[in-house]
């Protein structure tokens, strides 16, 4: 059974940047693309990015300029860092595997979430 | 705000069957999937590729499409499903997109 575990930082001041790893355990880290999902309280999913073990990535158009999701094959971790972190920016913080061979790959295996609050 | 849209809020009778929609045009193109979260959990995958489910979760939940409409269906509710539902695709670009989602209340 493939399991997420997931850390970092949970409280943030305006302009700071946001650094989040997920580790996975179980099942295999390379052939899937591992993406982070946000949602803020209160409020639904919104996706962050993806990307796979080769470091193709993709980007959220809204928040591509301030993210970058890199992968440590030898680890199988994924990290999440987003830059000029706002107010706005509070929520609690999902990675996820896709699922592959379909249209929609969909998210299979979750991490239980990092809640994450920026303020002054 | 998302391409996908969804009711803000069902609800139905313990037993009753009760049925959730999500409606985009992307869906003309792109399975549909659909998640489950209880308050301060994880989502939970429960539908994918518009019909099929996971291990483990009970066929009381399925799922359809048609045209730019997909469903999730729960029949013989029990208390238990009380929570958010989600349904996910792919937008314009090909990006993965969620529907705001529709809190799902047994009375």
């Amino acid at each position: 059974q493939v399991h997420l575990q997931q850390w970092g930082a949970g409280l943030l001041k305006p302009s700071e940047t946001l650094s989040l790893t997920c580790a996975v355990y179980g099942g295999s880290f390379s052939g899937y693309y591992w993406s982070w999902i946000r949602q803020p309280p209160g409020k639904g999913l919104e996706w962050i990015g993806e990307s796979d073990h080769s470091g193709r990535g993709n980007y959220n158009p809204s928040l591509k300029s301030r993210v970058t999701i890199s992968l440590d094959t030898s680890k199988s971790q994924i990290s999440l860092k987003m830059t000029s972190m706002s107010v706005a920016d509070t929520a609690v913080y999902f990675c996820a595997r896709e699922g592959a061979n379909t249209s929609s790959p969909p998210f299979e295996f979750w991490g239980q979430g990092t809640p994450v609050t920026v303020s002054s | 705000s998302s391409e996908l849209t969804q009711d803000h809020a069902v609800s139905v009778a313990l037993g009753q069957t009760v049925r959730v929609t999500c409606l985009g045009d992307s869906l003309r193109s792109y399975y549909a999937n659909w998640y489950q979260q209880k308050p301060g959990q994880a989502p939970v995958l429960l539908i994918y590729d518009k019909d099929k489910r996971p291990s483990g979760i009970p066929d009381r939940f399925s799922g359809s499409i048609s045209g730019h409409t997909a469903s999730l269906t729960i029949t013989e509710t029990q208390a238990e499903d009380e929570a958010d539902y989600y349904c996910h695709s792919r937008d314009s670009r090909g990006n993965p997109s969620f529907g705001p989602g529709t809190k799902v209340t047994v009375l």
